[in-house]
């Protein structure tokens, strides 16, 4: 079965430009979590959507954005990109938005540069 | 707020040592506890997780116990290979809740 894919792997913006990232997750989940990793970090946490709809935001601006499709894949859209957007996205899918025994499952990642 | 503290790295062994990376953590209620590794050029892999208080995770030589009176994960290898060289996360994830909450990594280099 194929696991959590997300395109593209790599991609180079220059700032004020907007980008979409791309996310499917494994068959059967309907949960897509959006991650992002700073070199040398943890990920942190950007964005839950569950059956179409936001379950969870993290602390980061209106520039950032995401929907999930009804065939349950996501997108994840930045706008005026700062040379700080520069980071690994992933993503991770899940059965549900259920919680502590729901494992999420992660990408390989998308390694977005800002320059 | 939920929070998650890893020992500092990088951690460097010679291949058959033992091997400890300390994870403490602060969360309201009761989550659950994971580690994930990261090989290099890749993504995250679950490597192992615990629910509940004294739960054990254990996978491919690596275990892990649920210490709630610690409020600690520590992640635990009897030998160690030159395979197993990556950066290790540890994260939590409360009930009710799909984010995940994450250490800052400690990265992992076995010699051989």
């Amino acid at each position: 079965d194929a696991g959590v894919t997300q395109s593209p792997t790599h991609l180079i913006k220059t700032r004020g430009q907007h980008v979409t990232l791309r996310c499917s997750p494994i068959s059967g989940h309907k949960s897509v979590s959006w991650y992002q990793q700073v070199l040398g970090q943890g990920p942190q946490f950007i964005f839950q959507y569950y059956e179409k709809e936001e379950r969870g935001r993290g602390n980061f601006p209106d520039r950032f954005s995401a929907r999930q499709f009804p065939n349950y894949s996501s997108e994840l859209n930045v706008n005026a990109l700062l040379l700080g957007d520069s980071a690994l996205y992933l993503c991770a899918s899940s059965f549900g938005a259920t919680g502590s025994t729901d494992t999420q499952y992660f990408g390989p990642g998308t390694r977005l540069t800002v320059l | 707020g939920n929070s998650v503290t890893q020992m500092e790295g990088p951690v460097t062994l010679s291949e058959e040592a033992f091997l400890t990376i300390n994870c403490t953590y602060t969360a309201t209620g009761y989550p659950s506890l994971f580690w994930y590794v990261q090989y290099p050029g890749e993504g995250l892999q679950l490597l192992l997780k615990a629910t509940k208080a004294d739960d054990k995770g254990s996978n491919k030589g690596f275990e892990a116990t649920y210490r709630k009176e610690t409020t600690s994960f520590h992640l635990e290898k009897g030998s160690v290979q030159v395979s197993d060289s990556a950066v290790y996360f540890c994260a939590l994830q409360n009930q009710g809740a799909q984010k995940l909450v994450f250490g800052q990594g400690t990265r992992l280099t076995i010699n051989p």
